[in-house]
């Protein structure tokens, strides 16, 4: 059974690095085809893409935030990290992961909500 | 950029009534790698359809999804009082694995 779940800080000043961790299980990152992507939600807006990592390390990030974020994966511990450096207030928002493979249907974890206020 | 264009943004339907929910594509995606959501408020979006028309595990039968090229619809046969939420579309034919802007089915 594939499962996903989010951690990370739930408040984060303004000017710092979000560190954001997606463990799953359920399937390998090692796997051809197999991808992870990252999405946020501000409170009350629509879904956001974020970026995505695939099973052989490829990395694709948002136009809009590609400066700012960083994906990677940890294949022995099944966990996708996300880092967004140089926060600000309208980064807040619950952040989603999800797995993607194939024709399969797509797998979210539940979410985190991040806050980042002063 | 793959944009999705909801609409409408807003329906206001009834209990027992059909909701038609329509996503429009800027270019030409395959069905194979579509799917919609439905998100209540406080909650994660659910799967409800992915592929050409698969139903997600546990979506009633009222949900169905059709579509190709740059045209595709979520029907609710009858809605329900559960199913009063925002639906989201998502392309994932390649990344960015873009989403919709969201309709709002309320009462």
């Amino acid at each position: 059974q594939v499962s996903l779940r989010e951690s990370g800080p739930a408040l984060v000043k303004p000017t710092q690095t979000l560190t954001l961790t997606c463990s799953f299980s359920g399937f390998s990152l090692t796997t051809s085809g197999m991808c992870v992507i990252w999405i946020r939600q501000p409170p009350g807006k629509a879904l956001e893409w974020l970026a995505r990592i695939d099973w052989d390390d490829n990395k694709y990030y948002s136009t809009s935030l590609q400066t700012r974020l960083t994906i990677s994966k940890d294949t022995s511990k099944n966990q996708v990290v996300l880092t967004l450096t140089n926060t600000d207030p309208v980064d807040t928002g619950t952040y989603y992961c999800a797995r993607i493979y194939g024709r399969a249907p797509i797998s979210w974890g539940q979410g985190t909500l991040v806050t980042v206020a002063s | 950029e793959i944009v999705l264009t909801q609409s409408p943004g807003t329906l206001s339907l009834s209990p027992g009534e059909r909701a038609t929910l329509s996503c429009r594509a800027n270019q030409r995606i395959s069905s194979v790698y579509f799917a919609w959501y439905q998100q209540k408020p406080g909650q994660a979006p659910r799967l409800l359809t992915y592929g050409e028309s698969s139903r997600a595990a546990g979506i009633p039968d009222r949900f169905s999804a059709k579509g190709t090229g740059t045209e595709f619809t979520l029907t609710i046969s009858r809605l329900e009082p559960e199913d009063f939420a925002v639906y989201y579309c998502q392309q994932y034919a390649g990344p960015p694995e873009t989403f919709g802007q969201g309709t709002k089915v309320e009462i």
